[in-house]
């Protein structure tokens, strides 16, 4: 059965921590892995993984994907509040259009 | 002036899962201290460190280890958790010519499910 795991499942920090989150997955058929921010609305889209070690950046905050340990993390370095929310990890099923989610780490950053 | 600073302040994780725990210690100490506090008990002595190695050892399982690094903060790590090991993890620093003063931090408690 496929399926994907993320962790912390949550995590309390101060602003301008560092946190690591973790998303690890098992799916027959890998085509990407995919992480969205959710504030008390639709998903943010964030990044999308296809290929393992190359590193994505935006401002903030970074993924990087590893196929062979089936696993990828999100980094957030200098915390602010506004990074509070729930970051989903999906994994998309080649051929198939289909999502594998996460249950979510939630994110709360205390000032 | 500034504190012990602990990170994160709260950690959920589920059983056999690891766990990292920071400590940064007030700037200019050089030992650093690890307790584990069960609810309604008393902080149980884990380990300390000083000038990066360790000095002391207390009951810190073999499921946990610790070291300092070279800017003096300290990470415990914490494998194979168990419903146990849910407790709050204080850290405590103090400067080598004063070991008697433990300045502690805010802790961080780690729920394992």
């Amino acid at each position: 059965e496929d399926k994907v795991v993320q962790s912390p499942l949550s995590l309390v920090v101060h602003e301008g921590d560092t946190v690591t989150l973790n998303c690890s997955y098992e799916v027959t058929n890998f085509r990407s892995l995919l992480w969205y921010k959710q504030e008390k609305k639709a998903p943010t889209f964030l990044f999308m993984l296809t290929s393992s070690g190359i590193e994505k950046k935006s401002g903030r905050l970074s993924s990087i994907l590893d196929k062979k340990e089936l696993f990828s993390i999100l980094n957030i370095t200098a915390t602010q509040t506004g990074d509070s929310a729930v970051y989903l990890c999906a994994v998309e099923v080649t051929g198939t259009y289909k999502y594998i989610f996460g249950t979510g780490t939630r994110l709360k950053v205390l000032a | 002036a500034a504190g012990v600073i602990q990170s994160p302040r709260h950690l959920i994780k589920e059983k056999r899962e690891t766990a990292t725990l920071k400590c940064y210690p007030i700037p200019r100490h050089d030992t650093v201290y690890w307790y584990q506090q069960g609810p309604g008990q008393d902080p149980q002595f884990l380990i300390s460190f000083y000038e990066k190695m360790q000095s002391d050892k207390g009951s810190i399982p073999d499921r946990f280890s610790a070291q300092q690094f070279s800017d003096y903060h300290s990470e415990l790590n914490m494998s194979s958790l168990e419903l146990g090991d849910s407790a709050l993890y204080f850290c405590a620093s103090s400067p080598w010519t004063d070991g008697d003063t433990q300045y502690f931090g805010p802790g961080t408690r780690l729920t394992v499910l």
